[in-house]
């Protein structure tokens, strides 16, 4: 089983919708949690950086981490074409020295 | 733009060849990680660096090696190739050196083995 699960999607959206992204964890050590956009081809931009439990936002994203039940989510509000993208979910914990999970990544199409 | 560069942006060899990747981290950032990314794998770490010392290590193969030099930029070299090497291979870098903080990436390298 892998440490950090995430539906690889595909993930079709009209414009305008909600885009609910998430991802699960197994090990309970992971403290930071991040959401990065790859384009196709491209590096991963960070999108949102979070520690430990709660909500955060930025703009249009929505981040939120649930460390109870090992869960995260992302959303994208008032979702644009120029969303299309790959989302990729990264954890990492105190000790691991940056040492980064990542899941496996959700493709996102947002449709005009 | 994130600030890290990566050097050169596609690879082409045949197997057995060997291949150095370049990094340069974003300015003021000590820490420098390598990825590796594969359709089958994924986003995998390999190697972190900070400040010309290795730090942490993930599922580098023996034939990889990397290193940190005085100007921070890093190398990532790759021996005895394999055509299950062909990946894009990433940098990152961030400010701290217990990897506590944002991670940057590069424009990535794709490695295509023949």
């Amino acid at each position: 089983q892998k440490e950090v699960e995430q539906d690889p999607g595909p993930l079709s959206v009209p414009e305008g919708a909600i885009v609910s992204l998430n991802c699960t964890y197994s090990n309970s050590a992971f403290q930071y949690f991040m959401w990065y956009r790859q384009y196709s081809r491209k590096g991963p931009e960070l999108l949102m950086y979070t520690y430990s439990s709660g909500n955060k936002e930025d703009g249009r994203f929505t981040a939120q981490v649930d460390k109870s039940s090992k869960y995260i989510s992302l959303f994208i509000r008032d979702s644009q074409p120029s969303d299309s993208a790959t989302y990729l979910c990264a954890m990492s914990g105190i000790d691991s020295w940056g040492k980064l999970q990542f899941g496996a990544g959700t493709q996102v199409v947002v449709t005009p | 733009d994130s600030g890290v560069t990566q050097t050169p942006k596609h690879l082409i060899t045949a197997t057995g060849q060997r291949v150095t990747l370049r990094c340069s981290p974003r300015s003021g950032d000590l820490s420098v990680y390598w990825y590796q990314q594969s359709l089958d794998q994924g986003l995998q770490f390999l190697i972190q660096y900070y400040n010309g010392e290795e730090r942490a290590k993930g599922n580098i193969l023996e034939r990889f090696s990397a290193q940190q030099f005085p100007d921070l930029h890093s190398e990532l070299n790759l021996s005895s190739l394999e055509l299950g090497d062909s990946a894009l291979y990433f940098c990152a870098s961030s400010a701290g050196g217990q990897g506590i903080g944002e991670q940057f990436f590069g424009p990535g390298t794709r490695l295509t083995v023949l």
